[in-house]
């Protein structure tokens, strides 16, 4: 159980266009989603934190209004990286806390994004 | 304030030796401690946790032992493996709901045949 999707695996786009990443827990209800960004040989850098049904928390020093996320359901968070640009090619995590068990994730197998 | 050390990488070892993996943290409370391992191109898994001091978690061989005395939770494992090859994260649970983890820098371990 506890299994989280992303989709795409791996996306390339041209400069200037959006991309959505999708986040879904296939097997349970998660209140609260989390979007991670990973530099090559490095940790995990969060972005922001996505409650079900309201806006969601960014992490300072991430634009908002670049990184778009989307927690529309309890199964469903997404990400839209918008007018991409090379500088946001990245490795993009997600993961999910259970309803009712929020102290522990559960991650996404990453996408890969590369912008040309 | 509120952080994760580990040691630096990379770890190189042959087969079958003995790992360990230090990790250390700081907390003003007893937050649950986890280690995650990460294989090349992949996301993260969960390999183990404790919830409370002096826990210790367990899985595939790898152990960690919450000691709050030295706020520590080092990573073992007795007898490395070739496909144990990864990067390791340690991390310090969230104390409230919906809280964030906060990671390590990762650790990265080569095992050689």
């Amino acid at each position: 159980g506890a299994v989280v999707s992303q989709h795409p695996s791996w996306v390339i786009c041209k400069s200037g266009t959006s991309v959505k990443i999708e986040c879904r827990s296939l097997d349970f209800q998660a209140t609260t989603m989390f979007w991670y960004r990973q530099f090559p040989k490095q940790s995990l850098m969060l972005m922001a934190t996505s409650n079900e049904g309201s806006k969601a928390t960014y992490e300072q020093g991430v634009e908002k209004d670049k990184f778009l996320i989307n927690h529309a359901s309890l199964t469903l968070s997404t990400l839209t990286v918008t007018s991409a640009h090379p500088e946001d090619s990245s490795f993009y995590i997600c993961s999910a806390s259970l309803r009712y068990e929020t102290y522990e994730q559960y991650f996404g197998p990453g996408t890969r994004l590369t912008v040309t | 304030g509120n952080s994760v050390t580990q040691m630096e990488g990379p770890v190189t070892l042959s087969e079958e030796a003995f790992l360990t993996i230090n990790c250390t943290y700081t907390a003003t409370g007893y937050p649950s401690l986890f280690w995650y391992v990460q294989y090349p191109g992949e996301g993260l898994q969960l390999l183990l946790k404790a919830t409370k001091a002096d826990d210790k978690g367990s899985n595939k061989g790898f152990e960690a032992t919450y000691r709050k005395e030295t706020t520590s939770f080092h990573l073992e494992k007795g007898s490395v493996q070739v496909s144990d090859s990864a990067v390791y994260f340690c991390a310090r649970g969230p104390f409230n709901q919906g809280g964030k983890l906060i990671f390590g820098q990762g650790t990265e371990l080569s095992v050689k045949p």
